[in-house]
């Protein structure tokens, strides 16, 4: 059974920093292409990023209103996915997800980030 | 606002058949294949179709869709309550280098 955790949100003030942590298993991680994706609350979803397998590259691809300020990677030793937020903005406040493969075949239940004073 | 439009709710009675339009341009719906996802409430999405009208596993054939230029549908056939939910299309598009989504519709089962 295919299964993403995602770990490490909470209250953070402007400007500060975060880093999520996404634990898959069920399927195998190190050939697939890993998202974020966020949803602010009562909104629509919003793609934040991706990394490819290294397979393919390893690269990364950002939205434009994080690029600069998060940062993607991932540990296949691990089976698990990060995403460095710096200089949050209260606009980030959102319940992040991590999603698996090209089509987000695979979501987790996400973490609820807020950014606040 | 969202780069795909999608009318931001639908109704229907259980039975009936719904469809739930996506709009967008030569930039993404024009160019790549659609997706869609289910989101019911207080849980996180899954999707429900891919590649414009390919059901994963586990999905039933009442749910289809389709695209057409710069367009694309869902369609829910055999309408039931555990239907409720919010649905959401996406494409990539080329011109933001990234995946884009539709604003969402909620359907709502009378």
């Amino acid at each position: 059974e295919v299964q993403l955790v995602e770990t490490g949100g909470g209250l953070v003030k402007p400007g500060g920093s975060l880093r999520l942590s996404c634990a898959a298993s069920g399927f195998s991680f190190s050939d697939a292409w890993m998202s974020w994706v966020r949803q602010a609350p009562g909104k629509g979803l919003e793609w934040v990023g991706r990394i490819k397998s290294k397979t393919d590259g390893g690269t990364t691809d950002y939205a434009a209103p994080v690029k600069g300020r998060f940062s993607i990677s991932r540990d296949d030793s691990k089976n698990t996915l990060y995403l460095q937020m710096n200089s949050l903005k209260t606009e980030d406040t959102a319940i992040y997800y991590c999603a698996a493969r090209g089509s987000f075949d695979y979501w987790g239940r996400g973490t609820l980030v807020t950014v606040s004073s | 606002q969202s780069v795909l439009t999608q009318p931001p709710s639908a109704s229907g009675t259980p039975g009936q058949r719904v469809t739930i339009s996506c709009s967008g341009s030569s930039a993404n719906i024009g160019s790549n294949t659609v997706n869609w996802y289910q989101q019911l409430p207080g849980t996180a999405p899954k999707l429900l179709i891919y590649s414009n009208n390919l059901r994963p596993s586990g999905v039933p054939d009442r749910f289809s869709g389709s695209k057409s230029g710069t367009s694309a549908s869902l369609a829910i056939s055999g309408l039931q309550s555990d239907d409720e939910a919010d649905y959401y299309c996406a494409a990539w598009d080329n011109s933001l280098n990234g995946p884009v989504f539709g604003g969402g519709t909620k359907l709502t089962v009378l």
